[in-house]
């Protein structure tokens, strides 16, 4: 089984508004992801969790808070969000240490989120 | 410099077509390297891992050239259903994946 489930798979939010996007794997790994995609363009990280301690941001605004709150899931905060902030929101998680040959990361469906 | 280099196209080509992708990485100690799919307004989706001796999966083959610093995909007799864009990722430390831009590929009747 290498799947990951997203929640919800669509959301739209005004600027003001409060949101969590959710994320779930059982396929035991220990490394998660949250990854922003616009149109044409390659997913671009945010954050990493590894065994639950967030790992990397790489220099996401604090509208955006990652929680892992344990080893299978991973939630995404969203608050006082902006326009351009509109995008598919994709998790992944990968084994407890990627870099062996073949070891990999598997993506959820996507949140697609769009902020008026 | 970017740690992953790809061409994005688009290839477009006729079904039956042999159609190659390249892509270039710049940390020598990468060790993991793949090729994603990704469908129109969907997730990616692993198409395959590219192991040092080559590794092919019925149409598709994938080749490592570490010297080069160099990752190819072949596609053989081309299918409409293969039109996608075609993601490398190559793993760098820790658990940090990088991705190439993707290679659209369209695929014509």
């Amino acid at each position: 089984d290498t799947e990951v489930t997203q929640t919800p798979k669509h959301l739209v939010m005004g600027m003001t508004n409060k949101k969590s996007l959710k994320c779930e794997q059982h396929m035991g790994h220990r490394a998660m992801y949250w990854y922003k995609q616009k149109a044409k363009k390659p997913p671009e990280l945010m954050f990493v969790y590894s065994y639950e301690k967030l790992s990397i941001n790489e220099s996401v605004p604090s509208r955006f808070s990652p929680e892992c709150p344990n080893s299978s899931l991973l939630n995404l905060h969203l608050h006082a969000l902006q326009p351009e902030d509109s995008a598919l929101y994709l998790c992944a998680s990968s084994p407890p240490s990627p870099g062996q040959e073949g070891d990999t990361q598997y993506f959820g469906p996507g949140t697609r989120l769009t902020v008026l | 410099r970017k740690e992953v280099e790809q061409d994005p196209g688009p290839f477009n080509v006729p079904e039956g077509a042999t159609v190659a992708f390249n892509c270039t990485y710049s940390n020598s100690a990468s060790q993991s390297f793949f090729w994603y799919r990704q469908d129109c307004r969907k997730e990616p989706k692993l198409l395959m891992s590219v192991y040092s001796s080559g590794n092919e999966d019925g149409r598709f083959t994938a080749q490592l050239n570490r010297a080069s610093q160099y990752i190819s995909l072949l596609i053989r007799d081309s299918k409409l259903s293969d039109s996608a864009t075609y993601l490398c990722v190559v793993n760098g430390e820790g658990n940090q994946f990088y991705f190439g831009t993707g290679t659209s590929l369209t695929v014509i009747p």
